[in-house]
């Protein structure tokens, strides 16, 4: 059982836009930076989103990021196929002094 | 090319020992700190141990502490994975990924950037 917490499935049409949810405790995303990171099945994963909202040069910006209070969001607009993957909230827990990672949501295109 | 690459998976039997490496390459090897997470097949992504850039520092999950062991060589560029007196529910897919860590006043930032391909253990009698 994951501390952070999000959906286990996520869809939504091609073209639109499909929200993520990650909710922790003031321990980790309270107090600290959220990652997210997209897993097509078979690979390894994949850094999208660091620092709550900062995308690595190569992601595109239909992938973004926020953070309020003890909660995270990962959106994706413009949905496409190819983002049909699994995607995982990270966060450092400072009561238990290690990263922990969401339960992964399974995003599908309708 | 900046890369991780595991190797040293397989089958054992429970009880059994397997030493897993984490070569990279692309970047300054000896100034970063290495994680390794593992994935049970269908599940998500659990982290295992750390080791900071000079060994120094070393963590473990409450679940592989006292069993893994984690150490370094910077000379080959390779960090690695002691595992022992292993179980069954250590069957995983483990990744290696180097992780940039900061600090500020606002909070603790741990980003995994690079990640390996990952190397499967099987552990069954």
């Amino acid at each position: 059982q994951s501390v952070l917490t999000q959906p286990p499935s996520a869809s939504a049409a091609s073209g639109q836009k499909v929200t993520i949810s990650c909710s922790g405790s003031s321990s980790n995303i309270g107090k600290n930076y959220v990652s997210w990171y997209q897993q097509v099945a078979g690979t390894a994963p994949k850094l999208l989103i660091y620092d709550n909202s900062e995308r690595p040069s190569e992601i595109p910006d239909r992938f973004s990021g926020s953070k309020s209070g003890t909660s995270a969001t990962l959106n994706i607009a413009g949905l496409q196929a190819g983002d049909e993957a699994d995607y995982y909230c990270a966060a450092w827990d400072g009561s238990l002094s290690i990263v922990l990672f969401g339960g992964g949501t399974k995003v599908t295109v309708l | 090319e900046v890369q991780l690459v595991e190797s040293g998976g397989g089958l054992v039997q429970p009880g059994e020992s397997l030493r897993l490496s984490c070569t990279a390459s692309g970047f300054i090897f000896s100034k970063s700190f290495i994680h390794w997470v593992r994935q049970v097949p269908g599940k998500g992504l659990a982290w295992v141990s750390e080791i900071n850039s000079d060994g120094t520092y070393k963590a473990y999950a409450d679940s592989v502490r006292g069993r893994f062991s984690v150490s370094r060589d910077n000379a080959k560029n390779t960090v690695y994975l002691e595992m022992n007196s292993l179980r069954v529910d250590d069957t995983a897919m483990y990744f290696c990924a180097r992780v940039n860590w900061s600090f500020s006043s606002i909070g603790v930032a741990e980003t995994f950037d690079i990640w390996g391909q990952g190397a499967l253990v099987t552990v069954s009698s």
